[in-house]
């Protein structure tokens, strides 16, 4: 099965740039989605097919997808970014999803 | 407005059956391209995908555990059903229904809307 590899944690100061990795093998044939997750709170949708934002996310956050890494960027990070941050694929007819990386701002 | 929500129990001894519900309300299973899936994550772990059910009744399952989940719709009463056979402690774990909607993840490739959850608590 397809796996999608992240790293434990992201430490970045406030206002200053995160960068989350997500790696898959050719991963750039796949479209990858980004969920951001507070504590004791669901998932939330931040990018959908690489690079695309749904309504009500802010600009700072941003995706790029090539070879065999997806990259989620978090640009200004503020202390309300910080949460857990898993990437996602469709693969063999189903959701895959990262391990997930916690964000310390 | 959008609105998913998660119901059944939140314990359950071990071999037992685990039959969760979510109500939605606000979205459609009959439109072309959506699907609903059930999403678990043990405490502190990751989220894992366990089944997708189409708005054409095609279902999906987690490779590991296939032979013990069943997903099932009910589009009059806005509600998918998760059945789990042979529970486990290692299944305990917080459940959430999620819905691809329409407008970003139709056809299946994300999950745009998400349940609160419901925490499932497997003891004997």
């Amino acid at each position: 099965s397809y796996e999608l590899t992240q790293s434990l944690s992201v430490s970045v100061a406030l206002g200053q740039t995160a960068r989350f990795t997500c790696g898959g093998n050719n991963i750039a044939s796949k479209n990858v989605h980004w969920y951001q997750q507070k504590p004791g709170q669901a998932p939330v949708l931040v990018i959908y097919r690489n690079n695309n934002r749904p309504s009500g996310i802010p600009e700072r956050f941003s995706g790029s997808n090539s070879g065999n890494t997806a990259t989620l960027t978090i640009s200004r990070a503020q202390a309300g970014d910080e949460a857990d941050y898993y990437c996602q694929v469709w693969d063999s007819s189903t959701v895959v999803f990262g391990g997930g990386t916690k964000l310390t701002v | 407005q959008i609105t998913l929500k998660e119901s059944g129990p939140t314990l359950v001894k071990p071999t037992q059956t685990l039959t969760l519900t979510c109500t939605f309300s606000g979205l459609s299973l009959n439109t072309n391209g959506v699907a609903m899936g059930w999403i678990r994550q043990p405490p502190g772990k990751a989220l894992e995908c366990l089944a997708l059910i189409f708005w054409d009744d095609d279902k999906r399952y987690s490779p590991s555990l296939k032979t013990r989940l069943t997903i099932t719709k009910d589009t009059s009463k806005n509600q998918v059903v998760l059945t789990m056979t042979n529970l486990d402690p290692v299944d305990s774990a917080t459940y959430y229904c999620a819905h691809s909607g329409t407008e970003y993840c139709s056809g299946g490739g994300c999950l745009a809307y998400w349940g609160q959850g419901t925490l499932v608590t497997v003891s004997s």
